[in-house]
């Protein structure tokens, strides 16, 4: 069965300061994977998507993410963090083989940002 | 355009009585996802919806379950005999087609149950 870690609970950066949050996944095949974001009182909002091709992926909001399969790694990145990056971080293993679209989701990365 | 909408937006409830939590998907999209949140976790799959038949309810935790969309747009998720395990934040996304196509997620409804 697939499944998503991500060994941060909570990371705190300052504000301008460079962000990584880890993400380890295992599943059998080529993984699709996903990161999303959180915000109190909202909905998931996806902040990129990995399914083949270039494995550093670009998305929303100047974040990108680094797909390393020798390492079963999706790690996200952002290189200068705003006060308004302060939310909850998902990674998520999406299912290949059923083409579903139903995904498997880790507990999730909490960020500060310190003025 | 609207996002998905889910209502009600909290739902508190007491143990052993039943419960439906709704919800709207974005116009036009024929997949529809319920997933579960507990706290302190990630949002936990429970069923799949692609147009008005469940194609994959795998992640329904028991008999006590069930989701419906008659009509391939509105879904509901209905809970009998609610259980104080049953507390969490029930989110429902949906997609243009299902696969690979991007999720969009409401706002969740939070159940409590007593």
């Amino acid at each position: 069965a697939q499944s998503v870690t991500q060994p941060d609970i909570h990371i705190t950066v300052s504000e301008g300061a460079s962000l990584e949050l880890r993400c380890n996944y295992s599943y059998g095949a080529t993984p699709y994977l996903f990161w999303y974001v959180q915000s109190p009182g909202q909905g998931l909002q996806l902040l990129l998507k990995y399914f083949s091709g270039d494995t550093l992926v670009q998305g929303i909001k100047g974040f990108e993410a680094e797909f390393k399969r020798s390492q079963s790694s999706f790690n996200l990145r952002k290189p200068s963090v705003h006060w308004s990056d302060a939310a909850e971080y998902f990674c998520a293993v999406g299912e290949v083989d059923t083409n579903a679209g139903k995904s498997t989701f880790g507990d999730g990365t909490t960020l500060t940002v310190k003025p | 355009g609207a996002g998905v909408s889910q209502t009600p937006s909290n739902k508190v409830t007491e143990k052993g009585k039943y419960v439906e939590l709704r919800c709207d998907p974005i116009s036009g999209h024929t997949a529809l996802y319920w997933y579960r949140q507990s706290l302190g976790q990630g949002p936990e799959f429970l069923i799949y919806f692609q147009g008005t038949g469940a194609a994959d309810d795998s992640g329904l935790p028991n008999d006590r379950f069930f989701a419906v969309r008659p009509e391939g747009s509105v879904s509901t998720l209905k809970i009998q005999r609610t259980e104080r395990g049953d507390s969490a934040v029930y989110l429902c996304a949906s997609s243009l087609y299902g696969g690979l196509e991007t999720q969009y997620f409401g706002p969740g409804t939070r159940l409590l149950v007593l």
